[in-house]
């Protein structure tokens, strides 16, 4: 069975950093694009993210452009966001999403964490 | 950016009852368009890919169809299980938005 399991939510002020990671397990890596998708509490669903299954292709939301960074280990089976100059609207549920294919041209949410709380505020 | 726009927000409906819920997108996104559910406390599940493919182990009462820029979601039979907040998704092109939703309630 697919795993994704995101952990490094945390209570941070504005302005500091925060890296979220995701270890995954029960497929193989390597084939598929992995995202990163968010919602703020009690709101809708908002994509951060992305990155195909090599590291060349990497998205980004015009929200989060410029201040956070995708990537993927695939020796260790695992995804990272690292998050800096964090604000306020960033506070959100942040879960890790397996994409459809390898590329990040597939839909993005084939398969979900159970998401890791960031919550932003001074 | 691609908005990508629900109706209704909010549905109620009674167990056994055929819905429909649209999707437009505000420039045509072809067929990259998805639907999740998902359930309070929950993280979404994925229900249709490429506007039309049911994912696997998906109840063939999830049906949908549509390109260009009009999509729908339908539920043939609504069984108790149904009742959530459902999205659809475009990944036609970069950032890859989500509507807004729509709540289906028990009526």
């Amino acid at each position: 069975d697919v795993q994704l399991v995101e952990s490094g939510g945390a209570l941070v002020q504005p302005g500091r950093s925060l890296r979220l990671s995701c270890a995954a397990s029960g497929f193989i890596f390597t084939d598929y694009a992995m995202h990163w998708v968010r919602q703020a509490p009690g709101k809708g669903l908002e994509w951060v993210s992305g990155v195909s299954w090599n590291s060349y292709t990497v998205l980004y939301a015009d929200s989060v452009k410029g201040r956070f960074t995708i990537s993927r280990d695939n020796g260790k089976n695992s995804l990272y966001l690292q998050m800096n100059s964090l604000r306020v609207e960033d506070t959100a549920f942040y879960y890790c999403s397996k994409g459809g294919c390898s590329s990040t041209d597939c839909h993005s949410g084939a398969s979900w964490g159970q998401g890791t709380l960031v919550s932003v505020s001074s | 950016d691609i908005q990508m726009t629900q109706s209704p927000s909010t549905l109620s409906a009674s167990v056994g009852d055929r819905v429909t819920i649209t999707c437009r997108a505000s420039q045509t996104v072809s067929s990259w368009l998805a639907w999740y559910q998902q359930k309070p406390g929950k993280a979404p599940t994925l229900l249709i890919y490429k506007a039309s493919s049911l994912e696997s182990g998906v109840p063939s009462r999830f049906s949908a169809g549509g390109s260009g820029t009009e999509f729908t979601l339908t539920v043939s039979s609504l069984q108790p299980d149904d009742f959530a907040t459902y999205y659809c998704q475009q990944y036609n092109r970069s950032p890859y938005t989500f509507g807004q939703g729509t709540k289906l309630e028990i009526k």
